[in-house]
This record gives C-alpha cells, sequence and structure tokens, in this order.
C-alpha cells in the first residue's frame, strides 16, 4: 500500500530547541493530519488540515498544509521532555478509498534535559 | 467518556496457537481499523469495516481475521498461520464523513513464547 515520505526518521535535540518535520506525496491530499505516539500508547490527534495553504497551531505546535498539497509541515517549538514520541503525519487522497488514511513512518523524537 | 477500549494491554501466545483481540468503542463510529506497528515500521493497515456486517482487507492481512457483529465491536483474531505475530496492534475508529481523522485505542503487545 502506499505510504507518505515522513523526514527525517528520528531526532535528537536539546531542550529548548525548535523541532521541524515533513512529509511529502507523489498524489494529491485534501486532508492532513498530524498525531503524537507515547511509548506504549496509541497515537494521538495534534493538528488536522484541510486546506491548501493551511497554517494551523495547537498551542507549541504548527502544521501548514503545503500549497502543492503534496506536503505537510509540523513544527514544534521550544521543546520540552514530555514532547518526546513518534510523530505521525496522515492524508487523505483525493477520491481515496472510502476515506481511509495513508500514514507516515514517523518521526521518533528525544530531548535532552 | 466515549473512546475506544483495547484488551488485553499485554498478550503472551504459544506458537501454533490462534488469539483474539478485543476491540470494543461507545463513540458511535461507522468505520473500525486494525494496524499493526513494528519498530521503524509505521503503521500497516490489517483489516478495516466500514460498516456492520462488512469488512475488507488491508495491505497485511495474510494470518489474521476478522468479524464485524455489531457498531461497537471489532475483534481481531491473530491465527497460526501468520508467521510472525509479535508487534503492537492498534485499532482505530473514524466518525461518519470523509474528512475526519482517526481514534486509535491504546494498544494491545503481542508476544510469542
Amino acid at each position: 500500500g502506499q505510504q507518505l515520505n515522513q523526514s527525517p526518521q528520528s531526532m535528537f535535540i536539546q531542550e529548548g530547541e525548535d523541532v521541524s518535520m515533513n512529509c511529502t506525496s507523489s498524489s494529491i491530499f485534501n486532508t492532513w493530519l498530524w498525531y503524537k505516539q507515547d511509548p506504549g500508547e496509541g497515537p494521538v490527534l495534534l493538528i488536522a488540515l484541510y486546506k491548501a495553504g493551511e497554517l494551523t497551531s495547537n498551542g507549541r505546535l504548527t502544521a501548514q498544509f503545503g500549497i502543492t498539497r503534496k506536503d505537510s509541515f509540523l513544527n514544534i517549538s521550544a521543546s520540552i521532555p514530555s514532547d518526546v514520541g513518534i510523530y505521525f503525519c496522515a492524508g487523505r487522497m483525493n477520491g481515496g478509498s472510502q476515506g481511509n488514511l495513508i500514514f507516515g513512518k514517523g518521526t521518533k523524537l528525544s530531548v535532552k534535559p | 467518556d466515549g473512546g475506544i477500549t483495547q484488551s488485553p494491554k499485554y498478550l503472551f501466545r504459544k506458537e501454533g496457537q490462534n488469539v483474539t483481540l478485543s476491540c470494543e468503542q461507545n463513540l458511535n463510529h461507522d468505520a473500525m481499523y486494525w494496524y499493526r506497528q513494528d519498530p521503524g515500521q509505521g503503521l500497516r493497515l490489517i483489516y478495516y469495516s466500514q460498516i456492520v456486517n462488512d469488512f475488507q482487507k488491508g495491505d497485511i492481512a495474510e494470518g489474521y481475521s476478522v468479524s464485524r457483529e455489531k457498531k461497537e465491536s471489532f475483534p481481531l483474531t491473530v491465527t497460526s498461520a501468520q508467521k510472525n505475530p509479535t508487534a503492537f496492534y492498534l485499532c482505530a475508529s473514524r466518525e461518519p464523513g470523509r474528512n475526519y481523522g482517526y481514534t486509535f485505542g491504546s494498544g494491545t503487545r503481542l508476544t510469542v513464547v
């Protein structure tokens, strides 16, 4: 099945640093979603994007729906230790199969205090 | 509070045995999904169901079976035909309508001993 290209695969940063990650696809998407997964738990929705160019914030998190509709970005400002986890992008294609989401492989974030 | 409940959290199985993972939701969602998660592999779709008494194979359905006799329940059976069943299994559901994200359960970690 199709998967999104999510990068970087992992990040090791110092507390207080900003973080950027992105997802790209060869297909056009009409929905982009960003999830966070804590160790041993299920992913939790952080931000949902529905329009090309849309920029949405949730606290220290900001995500954007790329203008080409083939990519999305997530930024985390001033990281803290509880930001540790795996961040997944997910998208829904135009005319996609019954509304099912396609997931990236995740970005594993580690934060050093 | 509404949500998705997966049980058990940890499950041990002997080789050659079938085992069933439970997924129950009280969100009144129509669509439900099962994913398998391995380190570095992201989320891989096993089966999904858009409506009661109907389900479709995902990308890695071999060695798995499901049923959807009730809207609230979508159990997954890992059969002895699954060659490498040790993994973290996630169940999810989605609100009616095409544009919504998924709500995930907290997962079941299956270990074959």
